[in-house]
């Protein structure tokens, strides 16, 4: 079946700091993957996305390349600020058009 | 464009009650979801619908629970009767095609006393 799974949070970083949090995902076929935000009190909002294999997608300094020989979506940001403190979700959306959301993980990063 | 528009925001309700949670999709958009989200569940997928034909409705807890999308603008999901343990919080999203990300409602958080 299809699923995703995520690095545990939270992760807790200084300002400025290099940020990865791992994805990696389990499919048939060729999913489209994505990266949601939920700032607290709020929605999830899409971040970025990739379609294809080898695609990077990117926005706001986030960054995450859909590698489909190791399964994997990680997403980065080479200086991150307080005001990126969130969960994020990692997601594929597989054929039948359903997306199915990682566990989630949150980010907090102090001044 | 004003974006997924649910409504109401909060709802408090005593359990027993009948709760009806509303959702406007962004105008063109032909997949429409609810989800609901808790600390110990996280975000589960409850029912979606395709050109306002309930596709998968595997997720929908039990019986008490039931959604509706009678046209293009529209989704109702209702929960009769309600009881403590439906307190969560309920995002309606939708989407153009099969292969674009979701846009999000800003959710309606329940709470059954």
């Amino acid at each position: 079946g299809n699923s995703v799974t995520q690095m545990e949070g939270p992760v807790t970083l200084s300002e400025e700091a290099f940020l990865t949090i791992n994805c990696t995902y389990t499919a048939t076929g060729y999913p489209s993957l994505f990266w949601y935000v939920q700032y607290p009190g709020e929605g999830l909002q899409l971040l970025l996305k990739a379609t294809k294999a080898d695609d990077k997608g990117s926005n706001k300094g986030f960054e995450a390349t859909y590698r489909k020989e190791t399964t994997s979506f990680h997403l980065e940001k080479g200086s991150v600020q307080v005001s990126d403190s969130a969960v994020y979700f990692c997601a594929l959306r597989n054929q039948g058009g359903k997306l199915i959301f990682g566990q989630g993980t949150e980010l907090s990063v102090k001044p | 464009d004003a974006g997924v528009i649910q409504s109401p925001r909060h709802e408090v309700t005593e359990m027993g009650q009948e709760v009806t949670l509303r959702c406007k999709p962004i105008s063109g958009h032909d997949y429409l979801f609810w989800y609901r989200q808790t600390m110990m569940r996280g975000l589960e997928l409850l029912i979606y619908f395709n050109n306002n034909v309930p596709i998968d409705d595997s997720g929908m807890p039990e019986d008490r629970f039931s959604a509706k999308m009678p046209n293009a603008s529209f989704s109702t999901l209702k929960i009769q009767p309600s009881e403590p343990r439906d307190s969560a919080v309920y995002f309606c999203a939708s989407s153009l095609g099969k292969a674009e990300g979701y846009t999000f409602g800003s959710g309606t958080r329940l709470t059954v006393v």
